[in-house]
């Protein structure tokens, strides 16, 4: 059974810091692996979406990467802004498989 | 462009009385998904369908039904709710099953008492 951690729980930062999130997952046959931004109370927004091919992928001052061989991805935030400040969530989808698994967040907090 | 919609958006249940979450998509997408998020324990997959016609059980399935009823609408129903089932769900879909990105509607807070 795939799982996924995301460590660390909370974060807190001064702003225009740079920063980087990690997500760790068990199972290295992934088929892609999402990155996601909630605002409190809200849905979730996909921010990046890496596929088992690629080892990164930008989008304005996010950048994200995967090693599959490890295990491990990890979301680079540039800059940081209070506008940042949400819960960032991580999610794997295996190979084959037509679902995902999410690991339980970091939260965020960018102090202007 | 409305995405992905779930209805209703708050919702107050007494143990055992019934409800139907309902969720629909615009983007002609083949894949729908119902989660529910708990403080702690992240999103946990209920049911999924990969395909309209076709619905398979996620990893919490106990006390949930969904109907995939056409291509756009997906719904869940607790038959007979309880306060376990207290949580704030979300709805998804994605063009091929976890192949391509997934969108999330807004999520339905559900309080039973």
């Amino acid at each position: 059974k795939q799982e996924v951690t995301q460590i660390p729980a909370a974060l807190s930062v001064p702003e225009g810091e740079n920063l980087v999130l990690n997500c760790s997952f068990t199972d290295s046959a992934i088929y892609n692996l999402q990155w996601f931004r909630q605002d409190p109370g809200k849905g979730l927004t996909s921010l990046l979406l890496i596929q088992s091919s690629q080892r990164e992928q930008t989008s304005g001052r996010l950048n994200a990467s995967l090693d599959k061989s490890s295990g491990r991805s990890t979301l680079y935030i540039a800059a940081s802004q209070p506008g940042d400040s949400a819960t960032y969530l991580c999610a794997a989808v295996l190979w084959g498989y037509q679902k995902v698994t999410f690991g339980t967040g970091t939260k965020l907090q960018v102090i202007p | 462009n409305a995405g992905v919609t779930q209805t209703p958006k708050f919702q107050v249940l007494k143990t055992g009385q019934s409800m139907t979450l309902q969720c629909a998509q615009d983007m002609n997408h083949n894949s729908m998904y119902w989660y529910r998020q708990d403080p702690g324990m992240g999103l946990r997959l209920i049911y999924y369908s990969a395909s309209e016609g076709t619905t398979d059980k996620g990893e919490v399935p106990n006390g949930y039904n969904v109907s995939r009823l056409n291509k756009r609408e997906f719904s869940l129903r607790l038959e007979s709710a309880a306060p376990s089932q207290t949580s704030v769900y979300f709805c998804a879909s994605s063009d091929r099953g976890g192949g391509t990105e997934a969108f999330f509607g807004q999520g339905t807070r559900l309080t039973v008492v």
